[in-house]
């Protein structure tokens, strides 16, 4: 079946650095990536969809400079938070969807926990 | 728009007890329901799935009927285990395209010994 990795799982740094998290569709080309956020004991929140090698459509209220997306090949996107602070700790998800569309059902990644101190 | 309603959690039960999360849904178009399920720290995984109207997904026990008429997408299963612990999602996306995914507020479920 269609599996996504998402690197890191976990991760710690410093408020005032950037942080890049990887999203790679193993076993399938990933047309459209979706990237999420969930606060504790919440529901996912969608931050953008990107498809490969154009720009992300970003959801309205979050900053685009902040988070970085980029999609340049059709198993690889990264999402970028730059210049982190500890608001921007959170659990972070990506879900991938192949050519063949829900065929997948919209793979996610494992998740990456982010922690700005 | 789309929205998706899910029955409020946490929701506990005992072992081997029967299973019902209510989920209903609004869509422009024609949508695909999920069912997906999330274990503590991790992401989410695909439970089950339907793509037309009185489709049944089913999956580890689990079942749920894609019903039109009263546009609903309830999650049922037999007898519980501890291990089903989780939070259970309902989704939906507008079939045919790759589409966002429009997820309800997650149902905590506790299956206890």
């Amino acid at each position: 079946g269609a599996v996504v990795s998402q690197h890191p799982s976990w991760v710690i740094c410093k408020s005032g650095t950037s942080v890049k998290i990887e999203c790679r569709s193993l076993d399938f080309q990933a047309t459209t990536m979706f990237w999420y956020r969930q606060f504790p004991k919440q529901s996912l929140m969608l931050m953008a969809t990107s498809n490969e090698g154009s720009k992300a459509t970003y959801e309205q209220g979050v900053e685009k400079d902040k988070f970085l997306i980029n999609h340049a090949s059709l198993t690889l996107s990264t999402l970028t938070v730059t210049s982190a602070h500890p608001e921007d700790s959170s659990f972070y998800i990506c879900s991938a969807v192949g050519m063949e569309g829900v065929i997948y059902g919209y793979t996610f990644g494992s998740g990456t926990r982010l922690t700005v101190v | 728009g789309n929205s998706v309603t899910q029955m409020e959690g946490p929701v506990t039960l005992s072992e081997e007890a029967f299973l019902t999360i209510n989920c209903t849904y609004t869509a422009t178009g024609y949508p695909s329901l999920f069912w997906y399920v999330q274990y503590p720290g991790e992401g989410l995984q695909l439970l089950l799935k339907a793509t037309k109207a009185d489709d049944k997904g089913s999956n580890k026990g689990f079942e749920a009927t894609y019903r039109k008429e009263t546009t609903s997408f309830h999650l049922e299963k037999g007898s519980v285990q501890v291990s089903d612990s989780a939070v259970y999602f309902c989704a939906l996306s507008i079939t045919g395209t790759a589409s966002k995914l429009t997820f309800g507020t997650g149902t905590r479920l506790q299956v206890t010994l």
